[in-house]
């Protein structure tokens, strides 16, 4: 597609259960990122592939959170045994590195928002 | 540590007045990106800006110019005759170009209302 597309677009479940969220990105987009964005808050960083680097996972808040990609396509952020506490908008961006070492620019999703109640 | 500061929360303005949102930014890197987005009430983040560290001369785009300081570490953006459209949230981030993880540290935001 054009652009990044992230599913569903809104999900409501019930604490303590598994949630999936899925990142199609910009074809041809080396790198992705999956950032949290609590209600009226920032932007929270919480991992990045690159290519076939090792993803920085710096931002995962607790081990309950997982996200993996296959090769430079999709990507699956999993959360599991959800509390109140994920609530948020989770985004998706994507971008193309032309050169090694150049920060390209973000292409956002328009994110899922997760409700757990 | 990488960390940017947006110490407006939100901004309130009357349609063309000029507005001038702050970013201040800490970083050991010597080459770094900064960045500016904005999200408006639909949601999506969308791209303004990308500088490069050694770059400083500042940019005019149409009613939006940048004022890059590395002297005060300091990014600021100018909406110049703004518009009930630029209502929106802006945040300002900054990335490291070195080598490893690229990520865009962000600001938590400053949300401007433009009244008609």
């Amino acid at each position: 597609g054009a652009g990044v597309s992230q599913s569903p677009s809104n999900k409501v479940t019930e604490k303590g259960k598994d949630v999936e969220l899925r990142c199609d990105p910009i074809s041809g987009h080396t790198a992705l990122y999956w950032y949290r964005q609590r209600l009226g808050q920032g932007l929270e960083f919480l991992i990045y592939f690159q290519g076939n680097s090792a993803p920085d996972k710096s931002g995962l808040p607790s081990d309950r959170f997982s996200a993996e990609r296959t090769g430079e396509s999709v990507s699956t952020l999993t959360i599991q045994r959800t509390q109140q506490e994920d609530s948020a908008v989770y985004l998706c961006a994507s971008s193309s590195r032309a050169v090694a070492g150049v920060s390209g620019e973000l292409f956002f999703g328009e994110g899922s928002r997760l409700t757990v109640l | 540590a990488q960390k940017v500061t947006q110490a407006q929360t939100e901004i309130s303005v009357v349609e063309k007045e000029d507005v001038t949102l702050d970013c201040v930014y800490e970083t050991r890197d010597t080459t770094y990106y900064l960045f500016w987005y904005k999200q408006p009430p639909s949601g999506e983040l969308v791209f303004l800006i990308r500088r490069n560290s050694f770059d400083e001369q500042n940019e005019i785009s149409g009613r939006y110019s940048w004022n890059f300081q590395k002297s005060t570490s300091s990014f600021n953006f100018t909406i110049t005759a703004s518009q009930v459209v630029d209502s929106a949230v802006y945040f300002c981030a900054l990335s490291r170009t070195q080598g490893g993880s690229e990520k865009l540290v962000f600001g938590k935001g400053t949300k401007l209302t433009v009244n008609p």
